[in-house]
């Protein structure tokens, strides 16, 4: 089975440039989650969706950060414009919406903003 | 708030040798799950082990197993027969019934040594 799709896998942009980073769920799955791994802060959870409508989007860390979720197999993060600080490892989970469902990761977008 | 602690930033063992590492949680829940997920240089996040507070019986994945001490809001995880494979960060993280956020530990790098 075909796990959590991420991509792409590595970006390098320069600040002020909008990054989309994109994510496919494990089919089937009704939750999914999107966090942001840095050496300083660990991992935080950015938002997370529940039947393609966003439940808890407290961990976007500001106006230029945007997640959509148009359908069950696919969802956006989009950054805009972007700076420095956004540099980070960008993770994308699924999982469904039952209390034994542990998240699926996929394998995490590296962002780097010059 | 829940809080996971990993106490050990750093921990190294020898090849084939046992090695243990260490997770303390904060909850006023009694019901709630617990995960060591894995993350290798290649950066996944692997799911390698979970307990159901509700279980007594210490979860176990080949050579991977937990002691769960629910009372002193212990979770440790034991690797038998270390292997060079499993050279990673190691996470804890808290799960409650209600809410479905992960709630994440800082991590232990684990050295494995030939």
């Amino acid at each position: 089975d075909a796990g959590v799709i991420q991509s792409p896998r590595h970006e390098v942009t320069e600040m002020g440039q909008e990054v989309t980073l994109r994510c496919k769920p494990i089919s089937g799955h009704n939750s999914l989650f999107w966090y942001r791994q840095t050496m300083m802060r660990g991992l935080e959870l950015l938002i997370y969706f529940n039947n393609n409508v966003p439940i808890d989007d407290s961990g976007m860390p500001e106006d230029r950060f945007s997640a959509k979720m148009p359908n069950a197999s696919f969802s956006t993060l989009k950054i805009q414009p972007s700076e420095p600080r956004d540099s980070a490892v960008y993770f994308c989970a699924s999982s469904h919406t039952t209390e034994e469902e542990p998240q699926h990761f996929g394998d995490g977008t590296r962002l780097s903003i010059l | 708030a829940q809080t996971v602690t990993q106490s050990q930033p750093e921990m190294s063992v020898q090849e084939a040798e046992t090695v243990t590492l260490s997770c303390t949680y904060d909850t006023s829940e009694s019901d709630y799950y617990l995960f060591w997920y894995k993350q290798p240089p290649s950066r996944q996040m692997i799911l390698v082990i979970r307990q159901e507070a509700y279980k007594q019986q210490n979860a176990t994945e080949n050579r991977f197993s937990v002691n769960f001490q629910k009372a002193a809001k212990s979770f440790s995880l034991k690797i038998s027969d270390s292997q060079l494979g499993d050279a990673a960060m190691y996470f804890c993280a808290y799960r409650s019934y209600s809410n479905y956020q992960l709630i994440w530990g800082a991590g232990t790098k684990l050295i494995i040594k030939p």
